[in-house]
């Protein structure tokens, strides 16, 4: 059975802290790693990771992936309180139907 | 561009009675989802569709049915509701198996 496990469950920070995220995932036919950013609704893609060793990043938010080991890291650098949001992480399988598989998330919340 | 917008945001049903959420999306999208999410859990995976006239289970479909006539609509059908049903629904859509996923806003189903 497909398993992604992200870690901490929650995380509690003040602004100007960074912060890592962790997911480390065990599955068939791996493809791609995403992250999401879930706010009030909807979920939101931040990054898609396919090769290791190549840092993904955008402003304050960067990732990297280690297919060897497993795992993904979302780094988030100088925190504000928009960052406050459920971190999902999801392994895309390699199948014809692109279907991914998402772990529990991470709540991450700014404290001024 | 409206995106992927379901319907409706909020139900309340009573034990045994049954209800379509409405999915549509305008980015001529191929491969759509259905996902629940309970709270402080991730995404899980219902029915998905890789086409019109195409779907297939995804992790837990029991109590639920789909169809996809067209390209745009992709209506999650739930007969006899069950209080293990409550949750945020998302329908999400992509491009043919890139993976990064378009989800609409939730629809929060209550059962009681």
């Amino acid at each position: 059975e497909d398993k992604v496990v992200q870690s901490p469950l929650s995380l509690v920070v003040h602004e100007g802290d960074t912060v890592t995220l962790n997911c480390s995932y065990e599955v068939t036919n791996f493809r791609s790693l995403l992250w999401y950013k879930q706010e009030k609704k909807a979920p939101t893609f931040l990054f898609m990771l396919t090769s290791s060793g190549i840092e993904k990043k955008s402003g304050r938010l960067s990732s990297i992936l280690d297919k060897k080991e497993l795992f993904s890291i979302l780094n988030i650098t100088a925190t504000q309180t928009g960052d406050s949001a459920i971190y999902l992480c999801a392994v895309l399988i390699n199948t014809n139907a692109g279907k991914s598989t998402f772990g529990d998330g991470t709540t991450l919340t700014v404290k001024p | 561009n409206a995106g992927v917008t379901q319907t409706p945001k909020f139900r309340i049903l009573k034990i045994g009675q049954s209800m379509t959420l409405q999915c549509t999306q305008d980015m001529n999208h191929n491969y759509m989802y259905w996902y629940r999410q309970d709270p402080g859990m991730g995404l899980k995976l219902i029915y998905y569709s890789v086409g019109a006239g195409i779907t297939d289970k995804g992790e837990v479909p029991n109590g639920y049915n789909v169809s996809r006539s067209t390209t745009e609509d992709f209506p999650l059908r739930l007969e006899l509701a069950a209080p293990s049903q409550t949750s945020v629904y998302f329908c999400a859509s992509s491009w043919e198996r890139t993976g990064e996923l378009f989800f609409g806003e939730g629809s929060r189903l209550t059962v009681l």
